[in-house]
Order: structure tokens, then C-alpha cells, then sequence
């Protein structure tokens, strides 16, 4: 069972709009990611988080923010929504070092209309 | 840039026969770790193998890895329904920034 919490679940919401896609996780771990994927396709991450205040941007350029004021706590920003954007948004978290898997959360199916 | 390729894409097979996916990788990796995913969800951590490590074993899974070939291997043996889902792979590269995940297969098990 997973304890990282990923809400909403799905989001219909036109375009032009700012949103924010939340992400929390209860294991107190100082990894987090998020990671977007096209619907049975491979994942592509888009930022990552060591800890508090530390933000680094992954390989897929994106037009998102992040923050991390709290360790469990990363949402995601779209300052402004396009049907490009359209996709399902997965977050994770692992513990420091390598030897770790990580833990995802549900996902937030997004569609921008 | 993908690092992992899982083959096949796409795999189908009757409970209780086994499943075997692969998965290549282009550079050197510190681990490589095999997750499932269930439709229009997210990803379950199966197993990690280090890249000093040939096998692993985790209940009905076995893991190999062939660092000279670049290439590991996921069998799934006396597949159940439940196993239908999709397989990933992803490594860690030496600098052990993020994991990077392959394309997946697809395995549907029939009843």
C-alpha cells in the first residue's frame, strides 16, 4: 500500500488555466520526482528533489515548477495549461542512495480541453 | 533519451506458463530495478539487482543481469491473471542521479 498521495486523480481543465497537481508522501523520504507518461509509453521525468528547497529540472523540458518547502510535500505548477500538456503526471519518492526503489504514487490523469 | 528497451513490447501467454522479458541498456548503470504497472496506474518497485549481482530471486520472479551484454532479463514463472500488467525496467547510472525508465512490456495473462 502506498504511502504517497497524489490528488486529484483526474483533471478535465481548459486551456489558458493555472493548476497545480499535489503531491505528498508520509515515509519521510528526501527524494521526490515526478515523472510524465503518454498513456502505455515510457516515463519521462521532469524534475527532481534531494530535500527541502533543492529543485534540479529532468530530461523532458517542461513548462512546469516545482517547489519543496516541506519534505513531503512537492506539488507541480502549470502557470498555463495547453492540450500539449495532456498526459498522466506520476510522483515518486525514494530514501537517499542508490540501492533504493522508488515508491509512486496513483497519478493525475490530466486532460487540457 | 531512453537508456532501457524492453522486448518484447508486447507478450501473451495462458496462466500458468511462464514470462520472460528483457530489457537492454546503453550505458553503465549501478542498478537496475523492474517495476509493474497496472493499468492507468502507478508504478510497483519488484526487484533491484546490483550491477555486481547475476540473479535474484523474489517469490515467483527471477532477475538476471548481464553487465558485459548490457542486457537483464525479468521471468515471471506459473503466471497468474493477476500478473497481467505492464513490466518496466529502469537503471541508475553510476552518478546516481534518477532512475531511467524503458518503454515497457505488455503481458496479458489469459485465464
Amino acid at each position: 500500500e502506498a504511502d504517497i498521495y497524489q490528488t486529484p486523480r483526474y483533471l478535465v481543465i481548459g486551456t489558458g488555466k493555472k493548476i497545480t497537481l499535489e503531491c505528498s508522501q508520509t515515509m519521510g523520504h528526501d527524494k521526490m520526482y515526478w515523472y510524465q507518461q503518454d498513456p502505455g509509453m515510457e516515463l519521462h521525468l521532469i524534475h527532481y528533489s534531494y530535500g527541502v528547497n533543492s529543485t534540479e529540472k529532468g530530461d523532458l523540458s517542461s513548462e512546469s515548477t516545482v517547489s519543496r518547502i516541506r519534505t513531503e510535500h512537492f506539488p507541480l505548477t502549470l502557470e498555463s495549461a495547453r492540450p500539449s500538456h495532456t498526459s498522466q503526471y506520476l510522483c515518486a519518492s525514494s530514501e537517499l542512495g542508490v540501492y533504493y526503489g522508488y515508491t509512486f504514487g496513483s497519478g493525475t490523469r490530466l486532460t487540457v480541453v | 533519451s531512453q537508456q532501457g528497451e524492453e522486448d518484447p513490447q508486447a507478450l501473451s501467454i495462458q496462466e500458468g506458463e511462464n514470462a520472460t522479458m528483457n530489457c537492454s541498456y546503453k550505458t553503465s548503470i549501478n542498478n537496475l530495478q523492474w517495476y509493474r504497472q497496472n493499468s492507468g496506474r502507478g508504478l510497483v518497485h519488484l526487484i533491484l539487482i546490483r550491477s555486481n549481482e547475476r540473479e535474484k530471486h523474489s517469490g515467483r520472479l527471477r532477475v538476471t543481469l548481464d553487465t558485459s551484454k548490457k542486457s537483464s532479463s525479468l521471468l515471471i514463472t506459473a503466471s497468474r491473471a493477476a500478473d497481467t500488467a505492464s513490466y518496466f525496467c529502469a537503471t541508475h547510472n553510476n552518478a546516481g542521479n534518477m532512475l531511467t525508465f524503458g518503454g515497457g512490456t505488455r503481458l496479458m495473462v489469459k485465464p
